[in-house]
């Protein structure tokens, strides 16, 4: 049982590069989110799903989209790399009715 | 404006000792956990309170939801080096699933 299980692990991208980070869970959990992480900010909610073809903003959803064309897949895509969106990424997966999440171990952005 | 306050929000102890971490908050919440995180991982969940009052334990590791459902403190008892890491606790303010986090509380336990 693979879990959330997020690629790449690492990345360093250039100010105005685009990429996704791809995030899968076999769990068939109908909630999926991603969270960013940085130094004294705690995990701070960009983009959630409920269930497949439904998504919506979080607490910092400027600069990310997010689709949910599957209930497995949630990625993330940056449209145009700022050194702000520098920072660690988790996605995190829950069973509707259960609050509590399974988180993937995380892609480190670096944006240079 | 961050909703969930923890404190302290470092604490480097000796094994063996005992210590609490608090998390705060202004407002109510239907449900609070509290997450395990160590270096390169995410974080892993250790337990869930919904009731106010409510007290759980897990080993050495008791946690209380507050009456009115706005704070809650983890106690750990005769810290171990394994229980190092940074401990979050997040709340849920609907009946959705959406969770925010507390800035969290890094402890560091040495032999």
């Amino acid at each position: 049982n693979a879990g959330v299980t997020q690629t790449p692990k690492f990345q360093v991208l250039k100010t105005g590069q685009s990429m996704t980070l791809q995030c899968a869970q076999d769990m068939n959990h109908e909630y999926m989110s991603w969270y960013r992480q940085d130094p004294g900010m705690g995990l701070r909610l960009i983009h959630y799903s409920v269930g497949a073809g439904i998504t919506d903003q979080g607490e910092v959803p400027n600069g990310y989209n997010v689709s949910r064309s599957t209930t497995e897949d949630f990625p993330l895509r940056l449209l145009s790399a700022a050194p702000s969106q520098t920072s660690v990424y988790f996605c995190a997966s829950s069973r509707l009715r259960d609050r509590g999440y399974t988180f993937g171990s995380g892609t480190r952005l670096t944006v240079v | 404006t961050q909703l969930l306050e923890q404190s302290p929000q470092f604490l480097s102890i000796q094994e063996g000792e005992n210590l609490t971490v608090y998390c705060n908050s202004s407002s109510v919440f239907s449900s609070l956990q509290w997450y395990r995180q160590e270096p390169g991982e995410g974080p892993v969940l250790l337990v869930t309170v919904v009731t106010g009052g409510e007290v759980k334990k897990l080993k050495r590791l008791t946690f209380q939801f507050g009456d009115a459902r706005k704070d809650s403190s983890l106690h750990i008892t005769a810290a171990q080096p394994g229980d190092t890491g940074l401990y979050l606790c997040a709340g849920n303010t609907g009946g959705g699933n959406k969770l925010t986090f507390g800035t969290g509380t890094q402890l560091k336990v040495e032999l």
